[in-house]
């Protein structure tokens, strides 16, 4: 299947800075791409669509103003959690797809803690 | 509104017999399903899929059945190996809509040797 990374896969940051996330599709173009946040036990929670050269789609709820995303190119997209909260403290997912609604590839995850 | 429902938190099952994992929807729109299996601290891994069009697609020791009329569809896995142990998701979509992967709870497998 596809592969795609994150980075970093851990990171400790201080409540009230902004922590920047990558997400990339290594070995296709992705015009699309998705962030999801789980909580402990719970599902996956779909954030935001990432679209490529455009602005992102953001879910009900969801703070687009804190939670910004970028997807500058087709293997990139980048998620920034700015004024960290120790709320926002949790495991963050990116995936792309081949085809738009077909499988989706998920990276391996960031668990974020803020302090 | 969970529209993906996975009832069954847990699952315990000995090596060498078969695991059924099982998922519901609510959405009569969504068209393709899909199961992922994931470990602690990784992302999904994506299994197995099927398109509405089919009630059954296998891959090796994976089988998806999906019954429409039900909406319901469940993850056959057998005979079951102690690597299998993880959270199974399932998710569907709606492909003539966003495309959106909707997930399921999530099913803890855990595979007695």
């Amino acid at each position: 299947g596809a592969v795609v990374s994150q980075h970093p896969s851990r990171v400790i940051c201080k409540s009230g800075t902004s922590v920047k996330i990558e997400c990339r599709s290594l070995d296709f173009q992705a015009t699309t791409m998705f962030w999801y946040r789980q909580f402990p036990k719970k599902s996956l929670m779909l954030m935001a669509t990432s679209n490529e050269g455009s602005k992102a789609t953001y879910e009900q709820g969801v703070e687009k103003d804190k939670f910004l995303i970028n997807h500058a190119s087709l293997t990139l997209s980048t998620l920034t959690v700015t004024s960290a909260h120790p709320e926002d403290s949790s495991f963050y997912i990116c995936s792309a797809g081949l085809v738009p609604g077909y499988e989706q590839y998920f990276g391996p995850g960031t668990r974020l803690t803020v302090t | 509104d969970q529209q993906v429902k996975q009832n069954s938190p847990s699952l315990s099952v000995q090596e060498g017999r078969i695991s059924i994992l099982n998922c519901d929807y609510t959405n009569s729109m969504f068209d393709y399903f899909l199961w992922y299996k994931k470990y602690p601290a990784e992302g999904p891994t994506f299994l197995i899929s099927i398109s509405s069009i089919k009630d059954k697609n296998e891959d090796g020791r994976f089988t998806v059945f999906l019954n429409k009329s039900a909406k319901h569809l469940s993850l056959h896995i057998v005979p079951s190996q102690p690597g299998d142990s993880a959270v199974y998701f399932c998710a569907a979509s709606a492909r003539t809509g966003a495309n959106n992967l909707f997930f399921g709870t999530g099913t803890r497998l855990t595979v007695i040797p």
